[in-house]
């Protein structure tokens, strides 16, 4: 599969709990972005990554952090987790830097009880 | 600060009928509009953007910087154009972080 692609798909873990979910992107894109999706909130932009280097930053919380690796895959790190930020996390990516066509992944459900 | 709203939740329509999905947008310079759709089961994807002002399944979307609108169109709903339509936004001037709005839920009945 050339597409985006997240791993897990699911991911049930406690409050107080630190979890990583990993996203590699399109084949020959640069560029990932991160996407918070919750019921009360949307579809939230939480940070991208061009070629390694961070390009902007939207409504990421403190107790998150993402990184791009040189192979171009990310990573997003939650910590401190809370019942809140149980949602969907997509991935999203693109060849270039500027948000004119992203291809989403398939999402991470994060559940905290 | 942009912000994109997308008034209504949900649209039902019959087949063959006419469909408008409002976006109106907030941003203080010149954006670039797109319209995502999710079909069931699927991945978001791009469904077009208003620097082509092309026509995609019928859709056609019109930037209305007067009105600050995107609305999403298409003259004769199908039952397979049922799905989820995000309106989405992104500036242009250096500032990339892009905006999307709550969705709209489009149900197309037989």
């Amino acid at each position: 599969d050339s597409g985006v692609t997240q791993t897990p798909k699911h991911l049930i873990t406690a409050t107080g709990q630190r979890v990583t979910l990993r996203c590699s992107p399109r084949s020959g894109d640069l560029s990932v972005y991160w996407y918070q999706q919750s019921l009360d909130q949307g579809l939230q932009f939480l940070i991208q990554y061009y070629n390694g280097e961070e390009r902007a930053k939207g409504n990421i919380l403190e107790r998150f952090s993402a990184q791009q690796f040189p192979d171009l895959h990310s990573e997003l790190n939650l910590s401190s987790l809370e019942l809140g930020d149980s949602a969907l996390y997509f991935c999203a990516s693109s060849f270039t830097p500027r948000v004119n066509e992203q291809f989403f992944g398939p999402g991470t459900r994060l559940t905290v009880l | 600060a942009q912000r994109v709203t997308q008034p209504e939740k949900l649209l039902s329509v019959f087949k063959g009928a006419p469909v408008e999905l409002k976006c109106n947008y907030s941003y203080s310079g010149s954006p670039e509009l797109f319209w995502y759709v999710q079909y069931s089961r699927q991945r978001l994807q791009l469904l077009l953007r208003h620097i082509s002002r092309e026509s995609i399944k019928g859709f056609t979307a019109d930037l209305n910087k007067g009105e600050t609108s995107f609305h999403l169109k298409k003259p004769f709903a199908q039952e397979e154009d049922s799905a989820m339509y995000y309106c989405a936004l992104s500036g242009s001037g250096g500032s990339y972080i892009p905006t999307f709005g709550r969705g709209t839920s489009l149900i197309v009945h037989p």
